[in-house]
């Protein structure tokens, strides 16, 4: 069972304009969402975060939205740049004793110059 | 660079052999997690040990174990493998168990079974 869902396997966008990555979560106890970032070859890195009792949290050319109704969240870099092309993961957290991450299935992101 | 460590970084081995994969956590973080991707999969959550302590258990197979020794380095084991064993084996710390902080990844370990 998929509690992170990331429908979107690949995203292509040129460059300097808005990138939108998806993700949907079926469990209402997840507290914390994260985005990572992945290159080929290497470990993920963390881009930013957001808890449940926020709906936006900016950073640089990053901005996540929560909307916990949809129990959707979406990353937006604003501009994108051929830098950011990457595999984007979303991941999930339940509060309390333990912090393991559930992990979407990771979308594409191609930025064209 | 994340701080966190893995050796080897590639491993090549046959069904039925057993390996041990190494993990040193960033300085101060007292939390190590492993998690496994497979082929076209996102990071499927394996173990966790906090300051030497068994914290939690993902879909961790019985033929695999873990510890955290005093240092705080982590070690997984694999044992009686399988060619469908063949992933990317990643590492994390954090400097707390709790929840609201990020977990920073070390660079994998490819495990190939033949």
């Amino acid at each position: 069972d998929q509690q992170v869902k990331q429908n979107s396997p690949s995203l292509s966008v040129q460059e300097g304009r808005i990138s939108i990555l998806n993700c949907d979560y079926t469990n209402s106890m997840f507290d914390y969402f994260l985005w990572y970032k992945k290159y080929p070859a290497e470990g993920p890195t963390f881009l930013i975060s957001i808890s449940s009792i926020k709906d936006k949290n900016e950073d640089g050319r990053f901005t996540v939205f929560l909307n916990k109704s949809a129990k959707h969240l979406s990353l937006h870099i604003v501009p994108s740049q051929p830098g950011d092309s990457a595999v984007y993961f979303c991941a999930a957290s339940y509060g309390g004793a333990t912090n393991k991450l559930i992990f979407g299935t990771g979308t594409l992101l191609a930025v064209q110059p | 660079d994340s701080g966190v460590t893995q050796t080897p970084k590639h491993l090549i081995t046959a069904t039925g052999q057993r390996v041990t994969l190494r993990c040193s956590p960033r300085s101060g973080d007292l939390s190590v997690y492993w998690y496994q991707q497979s082929l076209d999969q996102g990071l499927q959550f394996l173990i966790q040990y906090y300051n030497g302590e068994e914290r939690a258990k993902g879909n961790i197979l019985e033929r695999f174990s873990a510890q955290q020794f005093p240092d705080l380095h982590s070690e997984l084991n694999l044992s009686s493998l399988e060619l469908g064993d063949s992933a990317l084996y990643f590492c994390a710390s954090s400097p707390r168990v709790s929840s609201y902080n990020e977990q920073f990844f070390g660079p994998g370990t490819r495990l190939t079974v033949l």
